[in-house]
Parts: C-alpha cells; sequence; structure tokens
C-alpha cells in the first residue's frame, strides 16, 4: 500500500518548456486535489476531481490543465512553463465515504528558469 | 477574505509550554483537519473533526460548529513538536489555511 505516489519529485524547466506531475492512489478514493504551496502562501488549490470524470478549478487555475484518467490517477499539466510556476505542488487524495483522512504525495519541487 | 483563517502565524515556545494554534473558517462545512508539516515538506493528518474534540497523545483537538472555530492544543511541548501546523476545511473541496509555524525551543 503505497498511498499517494508523486512524481517527478524534482524539475528544473526552462521557460516556455511543458511538463506533467503525475499523482496515483491506490487507496480507491474519489477525490483527488492538487496544490501549490509557496513561502508564506500556505497550500493553494490549482484543480480538484470529486470523482472519476470530474474535474474543477480552485483557487489559482491560471496556467495548468489536468487530467482524472481513472480513479487512481490525476495528473497536472503545464503547456508553457513559466518562472511564477516554481513552486512545490503536492497532491492529496482523501474518501468522503471512509474516515475523511486526507493523504499527501512527499511533494514535487518545481523550478522554472 | 480568506475561507480559512490561521492565528498566530508564528510561534516560538519553551519546551514544556501548553500551545495554542487557532482556525476560524466563514464556510459551511462537513469536517475540519488539522495536519503537520515537517521541514522537508511532507504532510500528515493529525486529526479529522466533524464535532466535539479529539484527543491523541499530547495533542488535543477541539471544533465549535456554531461559533466556526476549531483549536489545536499541544500539552508538555518538545522540540520534536516544531513543524508547520495547517487547518483544512472540507465542504465540497478541501480549502486550507495557510498554516501555523511553531518553534519549540529547548
Amino acid at each position: 500500500n503505497a498511498g499517494v505516489t508523486q512524481t517527478p519529485k524534482f524539475q528544473v524547466l526552462k521557460t516556455g518548456q511543458s511538463m506533467t506531475l503525475q499523482c496515483a492512489q491506490d487507496m480507491n478514493h474519489n477525490s483527488m486535489y492538487w496544490y501549490r504551496q509557496d513561502p508564506g502562501m500556505g497550500l493553494r488549490l490549482i484543480y480538484y476531481s470529486a470523482s472519476e470524470g470530474t474535474t474543477d478549478k480552485g483557487e489559482v487555475p491560471n496556467g495548468y490543465n489536468v487530467s482524472r484518467l481513472n480513479k487512481r490517477e490525476f495528473s497536472l499539466r503545464l503547456e508553457s512553463a513559466a518562472p511564477s510556476q516554481t513552486s512545490v505542488y503536492f497532491c492529496a487524495s482523501m474518501s468522503v465515504t471512509s474516515g475523511n483522512t486526507i493523504y499527501f504525495g512527499e511533494g514535487s519541487w518545481l523550478t522554472v528558469v | 477574505k480568506n475561507e480559512v483563517e490561521q492565528s498566530p502565524q508564528n510561534l516560538t515556545a519553551q519546551e514544556g509550554e501548553f500551545i495554542t494554534i487557532n482556525c476560524s473558517y466563514s464556510v459551511g462545512i462537513s469536517a475540519l483537519h488539522w495536519l503537520q508539516q515537517h521541514p522537508g515538506g511532507g504532510i500528515v493528518s493529525l486529526f479529522m473533526l466533524s464535532s466535539g474534540k479529539k484527543k491523541h497523545g499530547r495533542l488535543i483537538a477541539t471544533i465549535n460548529i456554531q461559533e466556526k472555530h476549531s483549536s489545536l492544543h499541544i500539552t508538555a511541548s518538545h522540540p520534536r513538536d516544531s513543524a508547520v501546523y495547517i487547518c483544512a476545511v472540507y465542504g465540497n473541496k478541501l480549502v486550507f489555511g495557510a498554516g501555523t509555524i511553531l518553534r519549540v525551543k529547548s
């Protein structure tokens, strides 16, 4: 039981490059989330998926796209990376019907130069 | 105005002190979570509350649904409690507070 797995852990991108952050959970959770964390800003919601096949914008969705490929996987894509997207990204999952415990991935440190 | 407000933003305590971190929210929720983030980034869930009070070791969490307020208490604080403590609420999605940076000095 691996919980929530995020890849990659570290990535350096040049401005304008694209990349996808992958997230997978093996707990059969319905809800999955992508957050970014910046110094002094706390965790800000980028996108979330309440269930397989649905996605919704969060607080800071501009510059990102997401795909809920299946119940396990929820990916975050940066189509044209900008230095403002330098951040630590966290994926999380939660089952509303099973204790509501939140599980986080270990984080992905992204630097855009 | 943020949907979730935490106070204080920063807190320094001496080992052994009783610590309280507060969380206020402005939206209807079905659950409130307290999380801990250690240096290096890992985030773990401490409590999930929908009413009343929960205790785990030296940690106690309370929630007042009518007042839309929750507190996290740490009794007999220890340097290993130094971390960022984050409040999150769940209505139809998870929304996080900015976190409280706690440093416990020996």
